[in-house]
C-alpha cells in the first residue's frame, strides 16, 4: 500500500459509545496531523505529532484522545460524542513539521453521531 | 500571522474553458504557498506548492499557479477544464514563528464543470 491510509471510511455511532480512528502511512514521514472538516467550516486542524510526540492540541474536548505509537501509525479515540462532532476526520502525514512541509492526506474517516 | 482568502465559494465553468481560482494571501515573511484539490469523497490531494525557487509553478493535472509578490496573489489556473477537473480546491500557507508546523487553509472554491 502508498499513500496515507485510513480506516473505517464510514462510522455510526451513538453518543455513548467508543470507537477508535486509525490512520497509517507509507511515505516515511515523521509528522502525522488530524483534522475536522464540517460542512460550510474551514477545515480545523485538532491535534499534531511529530516523532511520536504530541507538539499541538487546538483546544480540542477531552472525548477525543490521539494517541500515536509509532511514526507510522495514528488513531483518535472517541468517546461519549455530540452531535456537533458528525464530520469527516482526516488524517495527514508530512516529512516534517516546517511551513515548507506539504501534507499527504487520507480519504478520511465520515463520522456520524446519533 | 499567516491566512490566505479564496475568492468566489463556487465556480462554474464550460468543459475547455479556462480555469482561475482566485487566493490571496497574508504572510509576515516570504511564503510557502499550497493548492490542494478534493474529489468527491476522496481527501485532499496536493496540486502544486511554491517555495520561492520560481513564480511560476506547474503542477499535476495540468494546473499551474503564478506567485505574484505586488499583489499577494497566488493565483490557480487550468487552460481547459475536464469534468474530472470538478471538485472542492482549497489555497493553503505554511505557517510561521509558534504556528510554524501548521498549514493554514482557506475557505475553499468549488469548482462546477458544465458540459
Amino acid at each position: 500500500e502508498t499513500g496515507v491510509t485510513q480506516t473505517p471510511r464510514h462510522l455510526v455511532m451513538g453518543m455513548t459509545n467508543k470507537k477508535s480512528l486509525k490512520c497509517e502511512q507509507h511515505l516515511g514521514h515523521n509528522a502525522m496531523y488530524w483534522y475536522k472538516q464540517s460542512a460550510k467550516k474551514p477545515l480545523e486542524l485538532m491535534f499534531v505529532y511529530n516523532f511520536k510526540e504530541q507538539t499541538e492540541n487546538n483546544s480540542v474536548p477531552s472525548r477525543f484522545s490521539p494517541e500515536c505509537p509509532n511514526s507510522s501509525h495514528l488513531f483518535l479515540h472517541l468517546h461519549t460524542l455530540q452531535p456537533e462532532d458528525s464530520a469527516l476526520y482526516l488524517c495527514a502525514s508530512s516529512q516534517g513539521t516546517g511551513p515548507d512541509q506539504p501534507q499527504h492526506f487520507g480519504d478520511g474517516t465520515r463520522l456520524s453521531i446519533l | 500571522a499567516q491566512s490566505v482568502t479564496q475568492l468566489g465559494s463556487h465556480v462554474s465553468v464550460s468543459e475547455g474553458a479556462l480555469v482561475l481560482l482566485r487566493c490571496n494571501y497574508s504572510s509576515s515573511v516570504p511564503p510557502y504557498l499550497f493548492w490542494y484539490a478534493q474529489y468527491p469523497n476522496q481527501g485532499l490531494q496536493l496540486l502544486l506548492k511554491y517555495t520561492s525557487a520560481a513564480t511560476l509553478v506547474k503542477g499535476i493535472n495540468g494546473f499551474e499557479a503564478e506567485f505574484k509578490k505586488s499583489e499577494t496573489s497566488f493565483h490557480l489556473t487550468k487552460p481547459s477544464a475536464h469534468m474530472s477537473d470538478a471538485a472542492e480546491y482549497f489555497c493553503a500557507v505554511g505557517g510561521s514563528g509558534s504556528s510554524a508546523s501548521k498549514i493554514i487553509f482557506g475557505s475553499g472554491t468549488r469548482l462546477s464543470i458544465r458540459p
